[in-house]
């Protein structure tokens, strides 16, 4: 079974500039989640989609931040204008959902400087 | 607000000791409790998960204990290997809220031989 996947693995940005990260869920996977995890931190919960439609974006930043997951399956994170403090591994893990198993699986994250 | 607190920040042991790594919770809410194994370059990977009505649970040379009363649980890596050497987190999920976790800050583990 194929694991999450997440590209790009690394991406180097100036502040004020836009950068998008992408991330496919494991087949079935009806529950998608995108973490920041800053060096020395736990990962944080940015957002959680249950298939197309958003559950908690409560710590998501969204004057910069923006995601989406069209159909259900792959997901999209957009961070416009970057900042210093952005800089971070974004983890993108996924879950069979409701009722079938709440066990997340981790992709190997994007590891974003912004300078 | 840190809602899961993790103890110690980094850990030296070695080969064939025992890892313990600590974590206190704040909101009884909590109905789970996984620890999560991360190595460089890699996203966290499910070690092993207690529910609150247990009170130990073993797999393999990993072992949770968890003290309700207390609101701690601890992570012990027994006969420690270099292979061991990672970051851990504990985490917490709420009732209710489908399966958002909270993490802790994290352990580094270092086994030496």
């Amino acid at each position: 079974e194929a694991g999450v996947a997440q590209s790009p693995r690394y991406k180097i940005i100036e502040k004020r500039q836009s950068v998008a990260f992408w991330c496919n869920p494991i087949s079935g996977h009806a529950t998608l989640y995108w973490y920041q995890q800053i060096l020395g931190q736990g990962p944080k919960l940015l957002i959680q989609f249950q298939n197309n439609g958003v559950v908690d974006d409560s710590q998501l930043p969204k004057d910069r931040f923006s995601a989406e997951r069209l159909k259900g399956v792959d997901s999209t994170l957009k961070i416009q204008p970057a900042k210093l403090e952005d800089s971070a591994v974004y983890l993108c893990a996924s879950s069979l959902g409701p009722g079938r198993g709440y066990e997340q699986y981790f992709g190997p994250g994007t590891r974003l400087t912004v300078t | 607000q840190q809602q899961v607190k993790q103890s110690p920040q980094s850990l030296i042991v070695q080969k064939g000791g025992i890892s313990i790594i600590n974590c206190a919770y704040e909101n009884t809410a909590f109905d789970y409790f996984p620890w999560y194994q991360q190595f460089p370059g890699k996203g966290p990977a499910l070690l092993i998960a207690i529910r609150p009505d247990v009170s130990e649970k073993k797999e393999g040379r990993f072992t949770i204990s968890f003290n309700k009363s207390a609101k701690q649980f601890s992570l012990h890596i027994m006969d420690s290997q270099p292979g061991d050497s990672a970051t851990y987190f504990c985490a917490a999920r709420y009732t209710g809220t489908a399966s958002k976790l909270t993490f802790g800050t994290g352990t580094r583990l270092q086994v030496t031989l």
